[in-house]
C-alpha cells in the first residue's frame, strides 16, 4: 500500500484557515486521497476525498498538487471543535480493499 | 450512510478472561473491518470479516487470539481472548465503502485489562 507522510502536530488559532499538508509521493494513478479525523473518544469519520481535482465540502476542501504527489486538506475557518487527529489516506483500486490503512495523522490544535 | 452501534463501549476486564465486542450495521455491508487503537497511538486493522466465510487476519493478529464471527450482513462480533493488560486498548468496528465512498465507524470498545 502507498504510504502517506504527515506532520505530527500542527496549531492553528480559532477562526483562521488551517492547511493540512500530505506527502504521498507513491500514490498510484488510481488511488483516490481519502481524509478522515477522530475526535477526542471518538471513532474516526470521514472529511473529504478526491482523485485529481480540488474538491469543496461542507467541512472541507482538498487540494491536489498537479503531479498528485502531495495534497492539503483546508479548513477554511477553525473552531475549537475541529481539534482533532487528522488523517490522510490513499484507497486503491483493487477489489476486496476496503480496509483503510491509517498513517500517525496530525494532531491539530486550535488555540481560542 | 451507516450508523454503527458497538456494544459495550467500555469495560474493564481480569486478565486472562475474554471479552466478546459487538458491532451492528444499521444496513447490509458485505465487509466489516475491526481496528485497534492502543493507546496514544493510531488505528491498527486486525481483520476483515466477510459474511459466510472466515475472517482475514493482518500480520501479527491471530484467530485463537482474536475470533470473530460475521453471522449476517449487519452483525459481526470480535472476541479478545485470554487477555493481558497489553490488550488494553480501543477496539473499533468500521464497514469500509470502496474507493470513492467514505468509511464509517463504531464509537469504540474501551477495554482496559487489569
Amino acid at each position: 500500500d502507498a504510504k502517506t507522510t504527515q506532520p505530527n502536530s500542527m496549531e492553528s488559532n480559532e477562526e483562521e484557515p488551517v492547511h493540512l499538508p500530505c506527502n504521498h509521493s507513491t500514490i498510484s494513478g488510481t488511488d483516490y486521497i481519502h481524509w478522515y479525523r477522530q475526535l477526542p473518544s471518538q471513532g474516526p469519520e470521514y472529511v473529504i476525498h478526491g482523485l485529481t481535482s480540488n474538491v469543496n465540502n461542507r467541512m472541507a476542501s482538498l487540494a491536489i498538487a498537479e503531479d498528485r504527489k502531495s495534497s492539503t486538506l483546508i479548513l477554511h475557518r477553525a473552531t475549537l471543535r475541529d481539534a482533532a487527529v487528522y488523517y490522510c489516506i490513499l484507497r486503491p483500486q483493487a477489489r476486496g480493499t476496503g480496509k483503510l490503512i491509517f498513517g500517525q495523522g496530525t494532531t491539530l490544535q486550535v488555540k481560542p | 450512510s451507516a450508523v454503527i452501534s458497538q456494544k459495550p463501549s467500555r469495560d474493564i476486564c481480569q486478565r486472562g478472561t475474554s471479552l466478546t465486542i459487538q458491532c451492528q450495521v444499521d444496513s447490509q455491508v458485505t465487509m466489516m473491518f475491526w481496528y485497534r487503537q492502543q493507546p496514544g497511538q493510531s488505528l491498527t486493522l486486525i481483520a476483515t470479516a466477510n459474511q459466510g466465510s472466515e475472517a482475514t487476519y493482518e500480520s501479527g493478529f491471530v484467530i485463537d487470539k482474536f475470533p470473530i464471527s460475521r453471522p449476517n450482513l449487519t452483525f459481526s462480533t470480535l472476541t479478545v481472548s485470554n487477555m493481558s493488560p497489553e490488550d488494553s486498548s480501543i477496539y473499533l468496528c468500521s464497514v469500509g465503502g470502496t474507493r470513492n465512498t467514505e468509511a464509517f465507524f463504531g464509537q469504540g470498545t474501551r477495554l482496559t485489562v487489569v
